[in-house]
């Protein structure tokens, strides 16, 4: 168990539709990373929060954004949902800013249809 | 071009043999070289990590950097079947990490 906990563990929702992914990072931890893995692009650096504030962005798309709470939870939204972007979304934690060791949530597993 | 390449395998050994996993990257800028392992339907874990160039062990795993050759290189001996997994190498560096594809190692028993 890594500390950082996500929730939902699956979502099922159509597309169009619009959902939340929410993340708690290990106590201690300022940054949390969230990231996207599917089967054909492997797992993608979606966007970086420190204690509160954006610090780096990846390959997100405008239809998604997040933000990162005064209580370091964290949580994804994912907007016009399409058919591919079904995939795992992982969450990270780290204690630094820059931080290489970085600690992974068990995912929230989502499945547009 | 990826910054990244890794062969996603799948890679399947008998128990015992001496596993050799491999990336290779592209910009020198980076410092810090990971190796994760995410078991199936699990979030990947950190396994071990070097900066800069050299070698570093850690029991049955042993992780190399070549920076002039810009080669990663995660060798695990005596391969068990609970080390059957996904692999997956990352380089870091500037506020920026990035993962490789990841390989399937499947260790027969």
């Amino acid at each position: 168990d890594s500390g950082v906990t996500q929730t939902p563990k699956h979502l099922i929702t159509a597309t169009g539709q619009r959902v939340t992914l929410r993340c708690s990072p290990r106590s201690g931890d300022l940054s949390v990373y969230w990231y996207q893995q599917s089967l054909d692009q492997g797992l993608q650096f979606l966007i970086q929060y420190y204690n509160g504030e954006e610090r780096a962005k990846g390959n997100i798309l405008e239809r998604f954004s997040a933000q990162q709470f005064p209580d370091l939870h964290s949580e994804l939204n994912l907007s016009s949902l399409e058919l591919g972007d079904s995939a795992l979304y992982f969450c990270a934690s780290s204690v630094a800013e820059g931080a290489f060791e970085q600690y992974f949530g068990p995912g929230t597993r989502l499945t547009v249809t | 071009q990826k910054e990244v390449e890794q062969d996603p395998g799948p890679l399947s050994v008998p128990e015992g043999a001496i596993v050799s996993l491999n990336c290779t990257y592209s910009n020198s800028a980076f410092q810090y070289f990971m190796w994760y392992r995410q078991y199936s339907r699990k979030g990947p874990e950190l396994l071990m990590y070097t900066y800069s160039s050299g070698n570093k062990e850690d029991g049955r795993f042993t992780a190399q950097v070549d920076k002039s050759s810009k080669y990663i290189s995660l060798f695990i001996r005596d391969s068990q079947p609970s080390d059957s997994a996904t692999y997956l190498c990352a380089i870091a560096g500037g506020f920026k990490t990035i993962f490789g594809a990841g390989t399937r190692l499947f260790v027969k028993a």
